[in-house]
């Protein structure tokens, strides 16, 4: 079984419409990452997670939300989709190694949007 | 602030020849430095880390990279390529700021091999 799961896998909805995507990890880690891939870009840091009550907004935030309801689940919400959010969106997991040992990041299998 | 860059877009060998992938980093400490491979319509799998010591790391499927300080970069190499190495490659720094550790990647290198 995966480290690192992610559902749905793939998704198409409309502008408009309300998404969540589900992240879920049985690795252990406390710290859990949403990111965004477009192509060309790289990927990007939406919001990341250290713990079940510390939540942190990444480089591009605006238009999501996160929800992290248990050390193994951390969900990213769209509240009103549009169409620039169309992106594969990776969760990332990490264990925390102690102050600058430079933690390792494990990614799931991604998430394809699709918000016509 | 930190970044990665990836100077090339593509890149297209044959199976068998040599590969390096490059990648320059923008850090002014001491950097983490990660590369990643993403095969089609998968997620990204670690190939290799540096944290300190050797500076040349060896990681999964025969692939290398060598930090050079001095050059704020970290190659990738690997000295036969095979067909399945065909994905896309990216190469990530980790720097800790405010407490937390977090990653900057590159745009990614895809690379094409043809038999």
């Amino acid at each position: 079984d995966a480290d690192v799961t992610q559902t749905p896998r793939n998704r198409i909805t409309k502008t408009g419409k309300r998404i969540m995507l589900e992240c879920s990890q049985t690795k252990g880690h406390d710290r859990m990452y949403w990111y965004r891939q477009d192509p060309g870009l790289g990927l990007r840091l939406i919001y990341y997670s250290f713990d079940v009550k510390d939540i942190n907004k990444g480089e591009i935030s605006d238009g999501y939300s996160v929800s992290r309801q248990a050390q193994a689940k951390f969900s990213l919400s769209l509240e009103s989709a549009i169409p620039n959010q169309t992106a594969l969106y990776f969760c990332a997991t990490s264990d925390f190694l102690g102050p600058g040992r430079g933690d390792t990041q494990y990614f799931g299998p991604g998430t394809r949007l699709t918000v016509l | 602030a930190q970044s990665v860059t990836q100077p090339d877009i593509h890149i297209t060998v044959s199976e068998g020849a040599s590969l390096e992938l490059r990648c320059n980093y923008s850090y002014g400490a001491t950097p983490y430095l990660f590369w990643y491979v993403q095969s089609p319509g998968q997620g990204l799998q670690l190939l290799l880390k540096y944290f300190s010591g050797d500076t040349l790391v060896q990681g999964i499927k025969g692939f290398e990279a060598e930090f050079k300080r001095s050059q704020s970069s970290f190659n990738l190499r690997k000295p036969s390529v095979h067909w399945s190495d065909a994905a896309e490659y990216f190469c990530a720094v980790g720097y800790t700021q405010g407490g937390s550790e977090k990653l900057v990647f590159g745009k990614g290198t895809k690379l094409t091999v043809n038999p």
